[in-house]
């Protein structure tokens, strides 16, 4: 399977601790972008990489969320200190330029 | 600020007839538009797109208007068959912003027998 994979599909945490979620985008795409998807809403900007730069966050992605794209592959978000208001579908696209997004299946975060 | 809307939370359609979805937008500045559909426990899936300078897009079973002026954009699927039960998002970005998109809250579309 070639498309977007991420890793964990869950993942259930208590309120305070770390958690880091995976991305792999598919090969040849430049571009990697990261969502947030809450009950009963789209999803929603957070950041986006070209190659290893992350050219743009949200205003939603507060300090205690971090992104990386090491050597323009993989990328990882890690969010400290959760919070209950954390508990969302994370959602990872990677697009090659301007073309269409595909999205990953998502990582289920659930902040007990 | 909601700035894409979609304010239908479901619709339910038999199979054989069509489904229409829609969509509205408050910011002029958009320039293109996507539909996407999301099974459960799946990303969302890329559909159909129109770019501004178009009123019109088809692919097969699936047909998206736009209106500018009313900043309004639908989406038609003929003819409806069961597996096109998902959630249908409308999407909309800015050319030259990375693909950047902002999505409207779905439509939860159910074609029954």
């Amino acid at each position: 399977d070639t498309g977007v994979s991420q890793d964990p599909r869950h993942k259930i945490t208590k309120r305070g601790q770390n958690v880091t979620f995976r991305c792999d985008p598919i090969s040849e795409h430049n571009r990697l972008y990261w969502y947030r998807q809450t009950l009963g809403q789209g999803p929603e900007f957070l950041t986006y990489f070209q190659n290893e730069a992350q050219l743009e966050k949200s205003r939603l992605l507060s300090d205690r969320f971090s992104a990386e794209r090491p050597k323009g592959s993989f990328s990882t978000l890690e969010i400290q200190r959760t919070e209950q208001g954390d508990s969302a579908m994370y959602l990872c696209a990677s697009s090659l330029g301007e073309e269409k997004l595909f999205f990953g299946s998502g990582t289920q975060l659930s902040v007990l | 600020d909601q700035q894409v809307k979609q304010n239908s939370p479901s619709l339910s359609v038999q199979e054989g007839r069509i489904s229409i979805l829609n969509c509205d937008y408050t910011n002029s500045m958009f320039d293109y538009f996507l539909w996407y559909k999301k099974y459960p426990a799946e990303g969302p899936t890329f559909l159909i797109s129109i770019s501004s300078i178009k009123d019109k897009n088809e692919d097969g079973r699936f047909t998206v208007f736009l209106n500018k002026s009313a900043k309004h954009l639908s989406l038609h699927i003929v003819p409806s068959q069961p597996g096109d039960s998902a959630v249908y998002f409308c999407a909309a970005t800015f050319t030259g912003t990375a693909s950047k998109l902002t999505f409207g809250t779905g439509t939860r579309l159910q074609v029954t027998l």
